[in-house]
Order: structure tokens, then sequence, then C-alpha cells
């Protein structure tokens, strides 16, 4: 099974940090993706990748960036962490061929909370 | 950008009662159509899901969903609620470039 590891499950920060999350898959997924859950608004797209050092913006990209040196490493940075960051942070990836595009395997979340 | 509507953030069924959550999207093409559950401070698991063929959909733990594309719905159905079944799901739409875009989840509670 395919298996998606986000170095944190919870975290908290101070208003102003750097703060990074890690993604790692284990299965050579060329896609890879990063969204944020809060309750009512279901999971909104922050930004994903296609490939090795390539990123593109999702919907809500605005104070965050992302960083994919490796092919199973996808990073979320918050260059400086607010309150309305706080959430629940989850990694996914997926294959990209179209005969065996199977949708997400999901990460188990990262709960941020900026203080 | 696609478009995916749940009815209802919240459905309430007695154990052995049929569940049913509805899903429509807005897609100008054929999409990919998934279901997926989380379970408190869980990521989220598949369900099931319909990319191309049959229509009707079987997934993990009784579920099933059927497509129907003149409806542009998807909606999720299990005959018999299990306490285990007590969860929040999410219906998503792809259509085709492997990107997801996510409904804002339905809550389901079983009442014994």
């Amino acid at each position: 099974d395919v298996k998606v590891t986000q170095s944190s499950r919870y975290l908290v920060k101070r208003t102003g940090e750097k703060v990074f999350l890690e993604c790692v898959q284990d299965m050579d997924h060329e896609n890879m993706f990063w969204y944020r859950q809060d309750p009512g608004l279901g999971l909104r797209l922050i930004y994903f990748s296609y490939d090795v050092k390539m990123k593109e913006k999702g919907d809500i990209p605005e104070g965050y960036s992302v960083s994919r040196e490796k092919k199973e490493r996808f990073s979320l940075i918050l260059e400086s962490a607010s309150t309305n960051q706080t959430s629940m942070y989850l990694c996914a990836s997926s294959i990209s061929s179209s005969e065996k595009f199977y949708g997400y395997t999901f990460g188990s979340g990262t709960r941020l909370t900026v203080v | 950008a696609q478009s995916v509507t749940q009815l209802g953030s919240h459905v309430s069924v007695s154990e052995g009662a049929l569940v049913l959550l509805r899903c429509n999207y807005s897609s100008s093409v054929p999409p990919y159509l998934f279901w997926y559950v989380q379970y408190p401070n869980q990521g989220l698991q598949l369900l099931l899901k319909y990319t191309t063929g049959a229509t009707l959909v079987k997934g993990i733990n009784g579920f099933e969903a059927e497509f129907k594309k003149s409806e542009t719905s998807f909606h999720l159905t299990k005959p018999s609620a299990h306490m285990s079944d007590a969860a929040e799901y999410f219906c998503a739409v792809s259509p085709n470039d492997y990107k997801l875009s996510f409904g804002a989840g339905t809550t389901v509670t079983v009442r014994a």
C-alpha cells in the first residue's frame, strides 16, 4: 500500500514563526498536493506539484510556499505564521497515469495551532 | 473550476437504516468521481471511485454509489447503517487532470 507520511500530527507555533510541514510518500507518485481542512469548508487546495522542482498554486496559496527537491518529499512552508492559518493540513499523492488514476492517498494530517 | 455540492452537512440515521448521502457536481467533461471517508483525527480514506465503465460502483464497508450523468450526481448509499459508519464523508470530482475538487463534507451520526 502507498503510504503518505506527515512528520507531525500536532504542532503549536507562535505568530510570525516560519513553519515547515513535511510530507513523504513511498510509491514513486508523480503528483503531490497540500490541502487545508476547516469545518464547513471542506478541503481547499493550497499548492500542488506534478514533478520534482515543479509547483503550481491552488485555490488558496496566499501566505504559503512549497518545496519539492525530491520526488518523494513535498514540503509546505508558512513564511510567517498567522492565527488564521490554524487548521488541519492534509498532504496527498497520486499517480499521473490516466489508466491507473485512482484518486489520492492521504496522510494522517497535521493539526496546526498558531497562537 | 469544478463545483461539488453535498446536500446536508449533517445526517443522522438509526442503526440498521439506509444511509443516503447526496453529491452533485458541475463538469463540462465526463469526470472521475470519488467518495472518501474521514474518521476523527485521521486522514481521508478512499471509499469508492468511478472512472469509466459500470455506473454503479461498489466500495468498501458495504457502500455503493451510482453515477448519473444526466443528473450530474454521484450519491452514496449503504442499505444498513452500522455504528462504525459514524464519520465525515467527502465527495470529490476530477475532470481528468488529476486535481480533485472536494465537497464541504457530510457528517454522519448513527443512533443506537
